[in-house]
């Protein structure tokens, strides 16, 4: 059973950087794609971006310009990096996988828990 | 951007009951659509995917159907574990992913 866990901070100041790490058990992380998804407390879901095990990536354009999703193999893990953060940034970030082999234009068949992010100082 | 609405936003239902949850895309994504169910504090749960197919695990009064822009989720008998928020996303344009804004199916 694939299993996806989330791990980082669960506070960051504003104008820092938010960065959360998700490993990946139970399965192998290639030949899926990998995303990051949102939600600020009470409201929907927003997709941030997602990775290929060789390193391709795509992100919402409401976010590129502060996005940045790395893939390690080695480890199993990839990681999420959303630089100057505000408190419009604070939600819960979730790790997903693509739910179909090899193709990018996917639903998320296995999430992780989630994690709380809060921006504040 | 494909942008997803939904309606009702909120519904009220009693268990038994047989509830609908439209699904509509600004433009056409063909069959590319997902529903997901979630509960509070917890991660989206994957009911359906390409409008009509069932994920493993879920039971089989959840239904799927429509194409193109328009969509329904279907459960044919509320159970009291159904009580959740439901979501649909497109999977036709990762410029970007998108989902609805949720529907609240809560207790009459």
């Amino acid at each position: 059973q694939v299993q996806l866990q989330e791990s980082g901070p669960g506070l960051v100041k504003p104008s820092e950087t938010l960065s959360l790490i998700c490993t990946v058990s139970g399965g192998s992380i290639s030949s899926y794609y990998w995303s990051w998804i949102r939600q600020p407390p009470g409201k929907a879901l927003e997709w941030i971006g997602y990775i290929f095990y060789t390193g391709s990536t795509n992100y919402n354009p409401s976010l590129k310009r502060r996005v940045t999703i790395s893939v390690d193999t080695s480890k199993s893990q990839f990681s999420l990096k959303l630089t100057s953060v505000t408190a419009a940034d604070t939600a819960v970030y979730y790790c997903a996988r693509g739910g179909v082999i090899l193709e990018w234009l996917s639903h998320f068949d296995y999430w992780g828990q989630g994690s709380l992010v809060t921006v504040s100082s | 951007d494909i942008r997803m609405t939904q309606s009702p936003s909120t519904l009220s239902a009693s268990v038994g009951d047989r509830v609908t949850i439209t699904c509509r895309a600004s433009q056409s994504i063909i069959n590319r659509l997902a529903w997901y169910q979630q509960k509070p504090g917890k991660a989206p749960r994957l009911l359906i995917y390409k409008v009509t197919t069932l994920q493993s695990g879920v039971p089989s009064r959840f239904s799927g159907s429509g194409s193109g822009t328009e969509f329904t989720l279907t459960i044919s008998s509320l159970q009291p574990d159904d009580f959740a928020t439901y979501y649909c996303q497109q999977y036709n344009s990762d410029s970007p992913l998108t989902f609805g804004p949720g529907t609240k199916v809560e207790i009459k």
